[in-house]
């Protein structure tokens, strides 16, 4: 079956930096791949996804790039805020296969933005 | 808002005892996922649900069984609880881009 795994577990940046968090899949067949914010008490809150047709998606913020040779995905935020601190998984799918779209996640990674 | 609820929020049992957990997808939607996350970790596919039957399942025990509604509402029974199922319930409707609901907080003693 599929397997995530996910860098780093914690990751501390200033106010204004940017913070990269990377994720690598093991299944070739994966083809959907979201990126889900939770804070503490909340369920998971998809921020944003990218299938495997593009390798990069833009949305204000934040970026999420794609190499499928490499079965690699990254999730960049740039100008971070202290609104941002929370945990992120990063999750892999084969969308429109026999899994019917179940998620696999990585372990999360626990972002902390110092003002 | 994902728009999916999920009941009751928090909830604590001992060993043996066995629980119900219940999730209501946003309107229209048929299909529900149920995820099991326990501290610290990422979330972990249980199974689900379409047109009331189990579709797939995740490498959970016998233990673990589910019903869907023809509303789409979903219900999780955990029967013979262990400590180990003390964890973050999560419910997700539609099936490719999944939604979370806030989750139902259990608790093994």
């Amino acid at each position: 079956g599929e397997n995530v795994e996910q860098h780093p577990s914690t990751l501390s940046v200033q106010e204004g930096d940017s913070a990269v968090i990377k994720c690598t899949y093991s299944d070739s067949a994966s083809n959907y791949f979201p990126w889900y914010k939770q804070e503490l008490g909340k369920g998971p809150q998809l921020i944003i996804d990218i299938r495997s047709n593009v390798g990069e998606k833009k949305d204000q913020r934040i970026a999420v790039t794609l190499n499928k040779t490499a079965k690699h995905f990254s999730l960049h935020i740039t100008e971070t805020q202290p609104e941002d601190s929370a945990v992120y998984f990063c999750a892999a799918s084969n969308a429109g296969g026999t899994s019917y779209g179940k998620l696999t996640f990585g372990q999360g990674t626990i972002l902390t933005v110092h003002p | 808002d994902a728009g999916v609820t999920q009941s009751p929020t928090h909830l604590i049992k001992t060993r043996g005892q066995q629980v119900t957990l219940r999730c209501s997808p946003k309107s229209g939607h048929d299909t529900v996922s149920w995820y099991q996350q326990a501290l610290g970790q990422g979330p972990q596919f249980i199974f689900q649900y379409y047109e009331e039957e189990e579709r797939q399942r995740g490498n959970f025990p016998d233990r673990f069984s589910g019903h869907q509604f023809p509303n789409y509402s979903s219900e999780l029974n955990v029967n013979a609880l262990l400590l180990g199922d003390s964890a973050l319930y999560l419910c997700a409707n539609k099936w490719g881009t999944q939604y979370f609901g806030p989750g139902t907080r259990l608790l093994v003693l």
